[in-house]
């Protein structure tokens, strides 16, 4: 079945570094590839999606490529802030899984000022 | 996009009783879903509901424990019944619309 692996946290940066969140995932269709992110005490909130291979998802200065040929969908962020510090979702939606989204197991990532 | 309201925010229960959780969208939607995020982990689904007709349950979860309505195309409520110290989780409602989910803020229950 559908399945999506991400790096175990937690990942702990200072502050403007750089960031990857490295995701894989294995799907028998085509899916939309999805990052949520939920910060402390919240709900999911979707923070970029791509929807077919070679896509660029981005959003508040995260971006994600959609790679077909690796099977992956890594997040990234030239320079994080403290108030990025949250728990990331990797997800992927498959037509042929009837729309259900499927989950990693999240990424907790703490930003240090 | 969608936008999801849910009640309770929270709710500490004594074990043995039942909690209903209310969602509320602002928009019509056909697809609606219930996952339960247990402490420190990722989203399971709990099960489908689709207006006009039964919710469609995922492996390990019933019924008689999870009771689902969803009596229009905007509002759906999750029964947790006869509850333990294990149900202790965050529910969050889903909905789809445009190939994506959007979640509800969630309702944290405690079980004593």
């Amino acid at each position: 079945g559908d399945s999506v692996t991400q790096m175990e946290g937690p990942v702990t940066l200072s502050e403007e570094a750089f960031l990857t969140i490295n995701c894989t995932y294995t799907a028998t269709g085509y899916p939309s590839l999805f990052w949520y992110v939920q910060y402390p005490g919240e709900g999911l909130q979707l923070l970029l999606k791509a929807t077919k291979a070679d896509d660029k998802g981005s959003n508040k200065g995260f971006e994600a490529t959609y790679r077909k040929e690796t099977t992956s969908f890594h997040l990234e962020k030239g320079s994080v802030q403290v108030s990025d510090s949250a728990v990331y979702f990797c997800a992927l939606s498959d037509q042929g899984g009837g729309f259900k989204t499927i989950f990693g197991a999240g990424t907790r990532l703490f930003v240090k000022a | 996009s969608a936008v999801i309201s849910q009640k309770p925010s929270r709710d500490i229960c004594q074990r043995g009783t039942s909690l209903t959780i209310q969602c509320q969208v602002d928009s019509q939607v056909t697809m609606m879903f219930w996952y339960r995020q247990q402490p420190g982990q990722s989203l399971t689904l709990i099960a489908t509901a689709n207006q006009g007709s039964e919710a469609t349950y995922e492996s390990g979860f019933v019924i008689d424990k999870f009771p689902i309505s969803r009596p229009n195309l905007t509002f759906s409520t999750l029964t947790v019944s006869n509850m333990s110290p294990e149900d202790s989780s965050i529910y969050l409602c889903s909905v789809e619309t445009g190939n994506t989910q959007y979640f509800g803020p969630g309702t944290r229950l405690t079980v004593l």
